[in-house]
């Protein structure tokens, strides 16, 4: 079974970088499309985006000026940078698989723990 | 976008009750729906992908039905670790994926 797990700073000061990165064991990071997805404060649940261990990505329109997903093959990784971050962008992050390789119908099968990013001064 | 509304926000169960959640697509979705259960400080679950196909090792008291706009969630004896809260997601509008806004189930 593939477990997952992120890790990055928890604070952040305001237009500066957000970056966190997912270790993925138990499975190839071949395997999998890989995403991001954060629950706000609120509880609401938003997707960033996917990455496929070829480079291949995937953003939610929303994000997409802000946001790039990288993939470490070496390493069995992939990476989340948002940039010009505000307290609107404090959430916990969790890194998530997608067996189903991205398309229409894909779900989330396997997700981290997530971990609390707070975007302040 | 679709919008995905849940109901109810909230419930209150005993343990051994039938319980229904809803999830109301703003727009047809055929079958491209999921639903996760969720406790505070550890990661999601998925219960059942692409409307009513249960995932592996989840125990089969979970149900999912529904197609187009209209889909439940249906556990059919609630049990102790059931107490959670349930989020439903469409996978039919990529990349412009979206969650419902969550069902918490909780001790009646």
């Amino acid at each position: 079974q593939v477990q997952l797990q992120e890790s990055g700073p928890g604070l952040v000061k305001p237009s500066e970088t957000l970056s966190l990165t997912c270790t993925v064991s138990g499975g190839s990071i071949r395997s999998y499309y890989w995403s991001w997805i954060r629950q706000f404060p609120g509880k609401g649940l938003e997707w960033i985006g996917y990455i496929y261990y070829s480079g291949s990505t995937n953003y939610n329109p929303s994000l997409k000026s802000r946001v790039t997903i990288s993939v470490d093959t070496s390493n069995n990784q992939f990476s989340l940078n948002l940039r010009s971050v505000t307290a609107a962008d404090t959430a916990v992050y969790y890194c998530a698989s997608d067996p189903t390789l991205g398309g229409r119908g894909l779900f989330f099968d396997y997700w981290g723990q997530g971990t609390l990013v707070t975007v302040s001064s | 976008d679709i919008q995905m509304t849940q109901s109810p926000s909230s419930l209150s169960a005993s343990v051994g009750d039938r319980v229904t959640i809803t999830c109301r697509a703003s727009q047809s979705i055929s079958s491209y729906l999921n639903w996760y259960q969720h406790k505070p400080g550890r990661a999601p679950k998925l219960l059942i992908y692409t409307a009513s196909n249960l995932h592996s090792g989840v125990p089969s008291r979970f149900s999912g039905s529904g197609s187009g706009t209209d889909f439940t969630l249906t556990i059919s004896s609630l049990q102790p670790e059931d107490f959670a809260t349930y989020y439903c997601q469409e996978s039919y509008s990529i990349p412009h994926l979206t969650f419902g806004g969550g069902t918490k189930v909780e001790i009646k």
